[in-house]
């Protein structure tokens, strides 16, 4: 049973593009979190999704940041006209269908870097 | 609103010795859940345990053990006869009883084991 799954595993984007980061769950989860981790800190939580919906994104910033997780496919954090600001370790964790809290398992990481 | 409280920032042991890592859960929720994660130099996340607030029954895993005290909203991890390979950032983090799961970090503690 392969663990999440994160690609690509460093990204280099110069100011003003775009950056798309991949993120498969677990095999039999449905739940999808995005956290990112700023150098030298603790990671923070940015949106929670489950299939076709957004169900908590008060952690994403309010521009230029966007996050789905289809039907079909990976789960995806968008990032458009990046500043260096940006440039931070971003990881996906994912969970089984909820019932009884369940820890979250964490894929490798994006490092995003802004030049 | 919860917080999560790590103050060692850094600890520095030699081979063998016991460490213990602190980890204070600040929330006005009567029922949450704790989580412990590592994280090695190689970067990816690694969950260690999950504790539900209604049982403060301590717990060992081999090397590691947990003593939760929902008096002090503590939750400290110990690590027996510490070895190179336990050298990583070890995160603790919680969440109340329903809403997103969204999980709440500390900043982490750094622990570096000597040979």
């Amino acid at each position: 049973n392969a663990g999440v799954m994160q690609n690509p595993r460093h990204l280099v984007r110069r100011r003003g593009q775009e950056a798309r980061l991949r993120c498969s769950p677990m095999k039999g989860h449905s739940h999808v979190y995005w956290y990112r981790q700023l150098p030298e800190e603790g990671l923070k939580f940015m949106v929670y999704l489950q299939k076709e919906n957004i169900i908590d994104e008060s952690g994403m910033p309010k521009e230029r940041f966007s996050a789905e997780f289809p039907k079909e496919g990976p789960s995806i954090l968008r990032i458009q006209q990046v500043v260096r600001g940006d440039s931070a370790a971003y990881f996906c964790a994912s969970s089984p269908p909820q019932g009884t809290p369940n820890e979250q398992f964490f894929g490798p990481g994006t490092r995003l870097t802004v030049l | 609103a919860q917080k999560v409280t790590q103050a060692q920032t850094e600890i520095s042991v030699v081979e063998k010795e016991d460490v213990t890592l602190d980890c204070v859960y600040e929330t006005r929720d009567t029922t949450y859940y704790l989580f412990w994660y590592k994280q090695p130099p190689s970067g990816e996340l690694v969950f260690l345990i999950r504790r539900n607030s209604f049982d403060e029954q301590n717990e060992i895993s081999g090397r590691y053990s947990w003593n939760f005290q929902k008096s002090t909203s503590s939750f400290n991890f110990t690590i027996t006869a510490s070895q190179v390979v336990d050298s990583a950032v070890y995160f603790c983090a919680g969440f109340p009883k329903g809403g997103s799961e969204k999980l709440v970090f500390g900043k982490g503690t750094k622990l570096t084991v000597n040979p």
